[in-house]
């Protein structure tokens, strides 16, 4: 039982380049998210899916789209990465009867 | 928009003594909220939740309360060790089914021997 898993662990992109972050979760659970965390700032909810086949903005959802590809998978895509997008990204889910997410080890990522 | 504030972003304190970190909200009331912990490099790891209709809950040397009229939760560390050092998040659920949680800054927590 991996829990949530996220690949890659580091990324080095250029202004302007392209990227899937992904994520996937052994745990049967039906909400996925996606956040990131920058220095000084909490968590932010970039997008979430509340099921397979919907997905929903965040708080910060600009740049960034997302696919719900089955139950287990989540991913977030930078079609055109900025400086601004330098973070790290933490994928997450929800096991609906507690109401606790658990949460993937992040990709740190970063922007030239 | 939600804003949640962590009382300090650094608490030293010596092992032994207990550790309380505050959290508090404005305008929205939360229908939950939760405390995670996360270590340097790593996700966040849950620890506790309280409801919006509950004063205080317990998990070994952990406690939390929650007053909806203080718009405030506490965390406490009782007994603390070096090993609790770590920065502790407080998040706040609005009461939808979609789990959408608003997090705080976090407070880094220092036990030192």
């Amino acid at each position: 039982n991996a829990g949530v898993t996220q690949t890659p662990k580091f990324q080095v992109l250029k202004t302007g380049q392209s990227m899937t972050l992904q994520c996937a979760q052994d745990m049967n659970h039906n909400s996925m998210y996606w956040y990131r965390q920058d220095p000084g700032m909490g968590l932010r909810l970039i997008y979430y899916s509340a099921s397979e086949g919907t997905t929903d903005k965040g708080e910060v959802p600009n740049g960034y789209n997302v696919s719900r590809l089955n139950k287990r998978e989540f991913s977030l895509r930078l079609e055109s990465a900025a400086p601004s997008q330098t973070s790290v990204y933490f994928c997450a889910s929800l096991d609906g009867a507690a109401d606790t997410q658990y949460f993937g080890p992040g990709t740190r990522l970063t922007v030239l | 928009s939600q804003k949640i504030e962590q009382n300090s972003e650094a608490l030293n304190i010596q092992e032994g003594k207990t550790a309380t970190l505050t959290c508090n909200y404005t305008n929205y009331s939360p229908a939950y909220l939760q405390w995670y912990r996360q270590d340097p490099g790593r996700g966040p790891v849950f620890l506790l939740l309280i409801r919006e209709n509950e004063k205080e809950k317990r998990k070994e040397r952990l406690k939390v309360t929650f007053d909806t009229t203080l718009k405030q939760s506490l965390f406490h560390i009782t007994a603390s060790q070096p090993a609790d050092s770590a920065t502790y998040l407080c998040a706040l659920d609005r009461g939808s089914t979609l789990g959408r949680l608003y997090f705080g800054r976090g407070t880094q927590l220092t036990v030192w021997p």
